[in-house]
């Protein structure tokens, strides 16, 4: 039942590993979102896709690709992981654009890398 | 630039007492829309309450209810009868922009 799950919710990985977060949601919305929060509790917005296009694209590193093979889904893939990427990583989703509309987020991904 | 300021430090509160978090933000959009949202220790991101930038009253939800003063740009979030459940942080959110203030930390003590 759950609307925006994402896996793993853990993921402890060494320096320079390759790794990726699924994301799904079962609501029918139309854009979906990365967020990071960072140790600080800073969340800050990473991409949104609109219909499994990419509509924003915050100042990320390229390491970080999102892919959306349909639009109930946003994967993040991460290359060559930095420490400084440890953080929990958030998918959200929301009805078409956001003005007026409510972000339903998963329940996170705390990733640490070591 | 559009942002979300939240400037409390951490707040202890007393169980059954109302709690007032403040909000301001700046944007230049005319239409846009503020949300309150709650992260409690597990993490969680919980959807609490949405004020329109054109609505007339101010949002309320249950316990919650928001104190939006659109010439000064803010949009208050106001907890009553606080219980023990309630400790989390607490973000104010303009969606026009995605963007989050950085929180505010709320403990409630019995």
């Amino acid at each position: 039942d759950t609307a925006v799950s994402q896996t793993p919710k853990y993921l402890v990985t060494q320096m320079g590993n390759d790794k990726s977060i699924k994301c799904e949601q079962n609501l029918g919305h139309d854009t979906m979102y990365w967020y990071k929060q960072d140790s600080k509790k800073f969340l800050k917005i990473m991409f949104s896709y609109n219909n499994k296009e990419l509509i924003i694209n915050e100042t990320v590193p390229n390491r970080f690709s999102p892919k959306s093979p349909d639009k109930a889904h946003l994967n993040l893939h991460i290359n060559s992981l930095e420490l400084g990427d440890s953080a929990v990583y958030f998918c959200a989703s929301s009805p078409a654009g956001t003005a007026g509309n409510t972000i339903y987020f998963g329940e996170g991904s705390w990733l640490t890398v070591v | 630039a559009q942002k979300i300021t939240q400037t409390q430090p951490g707040m202890f509160v007393q169980e059954k007492e109302a709690v007032t978090l403040d909000c301001t933000y700046d944007t230049s959009d005319q239409s846009y829309g503020l949300f309150w949202y709650k992260q409690p220790s597990s993490g969680e991101m919980i959807f609490l309450i949405y004020q329109g930038s054109y609505d007339e009253q101010n949002a309320t939800e249950g316990r919650y209810s928001l104190n939006f003063q659109k010439a000064r740009k803010s949009a208050n979030l106001v907890i009553s009868a606080s219980q023990l459940g309630d400790s989390a942080m607490y973000f104010c959110a303009l969606h026009n922009r995605l963007a989050f203030g950085k929180g505010n930390q709320v403990v409630v003590i019995p």
